[in-house]
């Protein structure tokens, strides 16, 4: 079956550091891949997406990510973080021909000043 | 850019009360979704509309209906809420399958 995982429930950082968020996914096809952001009380944003192509994207706020097929991995960057960062990302995957998208449990991120 | 546009943004009910969690979209998507997102478990589909005139179950269906109102508007009612109905409800549309998905901002229903 389709999976998402996002092995890191909480990470903490300090405001500067680099980030790197893991997602590994479970799919037999080239998969749609996403990452969203939410901050508390909110939606779920857009950050960046892998369609096809170049399999180091850019997303918006500083974010990037990186397709690596051989590993299943989609995993998320910032080369230095800001408080403002702090919330909580979601990894997804979305099987392609269907509506079907698959979320993973999500990874909180605090920021430490 | 009102987006998706999800009422009411918070709600109590007693268990067996019935509600409606309306939905609208302005992006003139045709594909619309309800989930529901619980501690720990990520974001869950409970009804997915692939078009205007169509609906079909996702992977939590049960207790839930939907109602795709016209192209703009997808509905979520519960019939009886149980307190296990208790979650952050989101809605969301896309232009169709395997594009992005842009989300309202969530409805907070506690279930006593």
């Amino acid at each position: 079956a389709q999976s998402v995982t996002q092995p890191d429930i909480h990470i903490t950082v300090s405001e500067g550091a680099s980030l790197e968020l893991r997602c590994n996914y479970s799919y037999g096809a080239t998969p749609y891949l996403f990452w969203y952001v939410q901050s508390p009380g909110q939606g779920l944003q857009l950050l960046l997406k892998y369609f096809s192509g170049d399999t180091l994207v850019q997303g918006i706020k500083g974010f990037e990510a990186e397709f690596k097929r051989s590993q299943s991995s989609f995993n998320l960057r910032k080369p230095s973080v800001h408080w403002s960062d702090a919330a909580e990302y979601f990894c997804a995957v979305a099987q392609g021909g269907t509506y079907k998208y698959i979320f993973g449990t999500g990874t909180r991120l605090k920021v430490l000043a | 850019n009102a987006g998706v546009t999800q009422t009411p943004k918070f709600q109590v009910l007693k268990t067996g009360q019935s509600m409606t969690l309306q939905c609208a979209q302005d992006m003139n998507h045709n594909s619309m979704y309800w989930y529901r997102q619980d501690p720990g478990m990520g974001l869950r589909l409970i009804y997915y509309s692939a078009s205007e005139g169509t609906t079909d179950k996702g992977e939590v269906p049960n207790g839930y209906n939907v109602s795709r109102l016209n192209k703009r508007e997808f509905s979520l009612r519960l019939e009886s809420a149980a307190p296990s109905q208790t979650s952050v409800y989101f809605c969301a549309s896309s232009t169709g399958q395997a594009n992005t998905i842009y989300f309202g901002e969530g409805s907070w229903l506690t279930v006593v």
